[in-house]
């Protein structure tokens, strides 16, 4: 089955280092990939899309990975902050009887310490 | 904009009431709209996949007569649980498709669902 695997474990890192979390997945090749940020008690938060002929995508401080030999996508947060702290969530849109839908990882939670 | 409500933000129940949860596009048309349920620390599952004007599709092992899903319009879906239990009680989260290029998804703040 259609799986998409994310580090269970925290990461810390110190304020100002770049923050490198990483999503792998397997039976699918997705189209594209997309990335969210969900704080405790919210509903996910669209970040970056990246499509399968991107190799690198970029907004502000984020810049997103799409390996599709490797069936991997790295997600990178430059100069972290406090603020950035959260859990880090990817999926891909899988395509099956018919239906549309988002399949997503556990998340990472990222924790960044001043 | 594509901003995506949910109401209530939380609820707590008594074991064998129904509660509803009603999701709203406020500012575009959902021609469909996703329910999801969230145990902590756990992923995002999807429960069911609402077209407007039609049925629910629910996923495999979601019992569709407890999770009752309705999607009347183009800007609001409903989730009502039935005959609630303490094992249901979750984070739910709606979510609302967009007509772009992506089918991008909006996803609502949440209703966190206690039921003693």
């Amino acid at each position: 089955s259609q799986k998409i695997e994310q580090n269970s474990e925290a990461l810390n890192i110190q304020e100002g280092k770049t923050a490198t979390l990483t999503c792998n997945y397997t039976n699918y090749s997705p189209a594209y990939l997309q990335w969210y940020r969900q704080d405790p008690g919210r509903g996910p938060v669209f970040l970056l899309l990246i499509r399968e002929n991107e190799k690198e995508k970029r907004k502000e401080r984020l810049k997103v990975t799409f390996d599709t030999t490797l069936k991997q996508s790295l997600f990178h947060i430059t100069a972290s902050q406090p603020a950035d702290s959260a859990t880090y969530l990817c999926a891909f849109r899988s395509i099956s009887g018919g239906y549309n839908k988002l399949i997503f990882g556990a998340g990472t939670r990222l924790a960044v310490h001043p | 904009g594509a901003v995506v409500s949910q109401h209530p933000s939380w609820v707590i129940c008594k074991s064998g009431t129904s509660v509803k949860i009603e999701c709203r596009s406020l500012d575009f048309q959902a021609t469909t709209m996703f329910w999801y349920r969230q145990f902590p620390k756990q992923s995002l599952m999807l429960m069911a996949t609402s077209n407007e004007g039609s049925k629910a599709t629910y996923e495999q092992g979601v019992e569709k007569d407890k999770f009752l899903i309705n999607h009347a319009s183009l800007t609001l879906s409903t989730l009502t649980v039935t005959s609630a239990h303490p094992e249901d009680s979750s984070f739910y989260i709606c979510s609302a498709r967009a007509r772009t290029d992506y089918n991008e998804q909006f996803f609502g703040p949440g209703t966190r669902l206690t039921v003693l």
